[in-house]
């Protein structure tokens, strides 16, 4: 079985510091990860994705994350944050049939 | 090329009415996905639809419902509504699936907000 855990659903940092959004995960199988963020009222646009191959991943808006098995983690890191990254971030794990297990979300708040 | 399409992005209803969401997927993807997203309960999966089939099926009662068209565009529908029902619908689309199945990205829809009084 597959399913997502987001540590902190709340975190505050402030413009210009380290973004650390946490995750860790369970899966029966390989997992595949993504990252994605949701502006207000809006859907969810993907961030990133793991899938095989390099652990460190690179996505959009200077993002990235990097996939540790044995720690079954998979956080999502920005060296400088900007009033813009204010979002609310989820992880997600997909299994064997396509379906996706979303985290329960972190909300990020950047102080100027 | 475009993006999924949701409509409408706004719903009012009331308790015990029903009410039926669309979601256009991005040309060329077969696999439809919904979900509901509420501040308490996060982002639950409702649904999937490929080639016109359930795939799989989320933890929801028989009043949420869905189909998906022979053009991939798909419908969800909600029967006497409660008003634990308001929430975002999100819609989800994703390429057929390959050869390692799972690795689909999803794209996301706007949603619909569905408020019921």
């Amino acid at each position: 079985a597959q399913s997502v855990t987001q540590l902190g659903s709340h975190v505050s940092v402030s413009e210009g510091a380290l973004v650390l959004l946490r995750c860790n995960y369970s899966s029966s199988v390989p997992p595949y990860l993504f990252w994605y963020v949701q502006y207000p009222n809006q859907g969810l646009q993907l961030l990133l994705k793991y899938t095989t191959g390099a652990t460190l991943v690179k996505g959009i808006n200077g993002f990235e994350a990097e996939f540790k098995k044995s720690e079954t983690s998979f956080h999502l890191t920005k060296p400088s944050a900007h009033m813009s990254d204010a979002a609310e971030y989820f992880c997600a794990v997909s299994g064997p049939s396509n379906q996706f297990y979303f985290g329960t979300g972190t909300s990020l708040t950047v102080i100027p | 090329k475009a993006g999924v399409t949701q409509t409408p992005r706004y719903l009012i209803k009331t308790r015990g009415q029903q009410v039926t969401l669309s979601c256009s997927p991005i040309s060329g993807h077969r696999s439809v996905s919904w979900y509901q997203q509420t501040p308490g309960q996060g982002l639950q999966f409702l649904f999937e639809y490929f080639s016109e089939t359930q795939r799989n099926k989320g933890n929801f009662p028989g009043r949420f419902s869905g189909r998906q068209f022979s053009n991939s565009r798909s419908e969800m529908n909600v029967s006497t509504l409660e008003l634990g029902d308001s929430a975002l619908y999100l819609c989800a689309s994703s390429l057929p699936p390959g050869l390692a199945s799972g690795t689909d990205t999803q794209y996301f829809g706007p949603g619909t907000r569905l408020t019921v009084l």
